[in-house]
């Protein structure tokens, strides 16, 4: 089964403009889980989302926001860009509840220049 | 909530030695633990997971790991480590079919191995 795909690989951006991420989970996953590994700063949960809804947030500006789709698919959006929102961004995949694991996928690599 | 803390942010060992790598979480419920590995500018591979059962769990690439609920632990081992096992790893805990449910990861251990 293919596994989870973000796109895209790499992303350069200039501070203040928006960027946008995207994620496609595994077939039959509904949950889609967004983390940031920032140097120095570990995995930083940012979103969860489930069937569609925002289920949880981690402790971020409004200005980092996302959807699900309905076939599950997930966008992160980032506006007014500051050179801190340079990261790996890593979107990951599970069943509702995460009995079978999360499932990463290889990230987005975002550069604020 | 749950937490996760790994011990030791670098481990280095020689290869075909042990490999230990320590794992200690909170939580108020029974819950989901994990190991996974992240090699440079890649994402994260599930190495193994705890949820119910037998609480010696056996991983890819010869990791193991064993749940003790009264240290609340949950340490990576390896009996004899491979040059292609230095990176980072990574802990983490989830409580299950929670609302608030995500998985909480340790702040990670770079394992580098010794010729």
């Amino acid at each position: 089964e293919a596994g989870v795909t973000q796109s895209p690989t790499h992303l350069i951006k200039t501070r203040g403009q928006q960027a946008t991420l995207r994620c496609s989970p595994i077939s039959g996953h509904t949950s889609v889980y967004w983390y940031q590994q920032a140097l120095g700063l570990g995995l930083q949960f940012l979103l969860w989302y489930d069937e569609g809804e925002e289920r949880n947030r981690g402790n971020f500006p409004p200005r980092f926001s996302g959807r699900q789709f309905p076939n599950y698919s997930s966008e992160l959006n980032v506006n007014a860009l500051e050179l801190e929102d340079s990261a790996l961004y890593l979107c990951a995949s599970s069943r509702t509840g995460g009995r079978d694991g999360y499932t990463f996928g290889s990230g987005t690599r975002l550069t604020v220049v | 909530a749950q937490s996760v803390t790994q011990l030791g942010s670098h481990v280095s060992v020689s290869e075909g030695a042990l490999v230990l790598l320590r794992c200690n979480y909170s939580s108020s419920v029974p819950p989901y633990l994990f190991w996974y590995v992240q090699y440079p500018n890649q994402g994260l591979q599930l190495l193994l997971k705890y949820t119910t059962g037998a609480t010696l769990v056996k991983g890819i690439n010869g990791f193991e790991a064993e749940f003790k609920k009264s240290e609340t632990s949950f340490h990576l081992t390896k009996p004899s480590a491979h040059m292609s096992d230095a990176a980072e790893y990574f802990c983490a805990v989830s409580v299950p079919y929670s609302s608030a449910s995500k998985i909480i990861f340790g702040s990670g251990t770079r394992l580098s191995i010794r010729p």
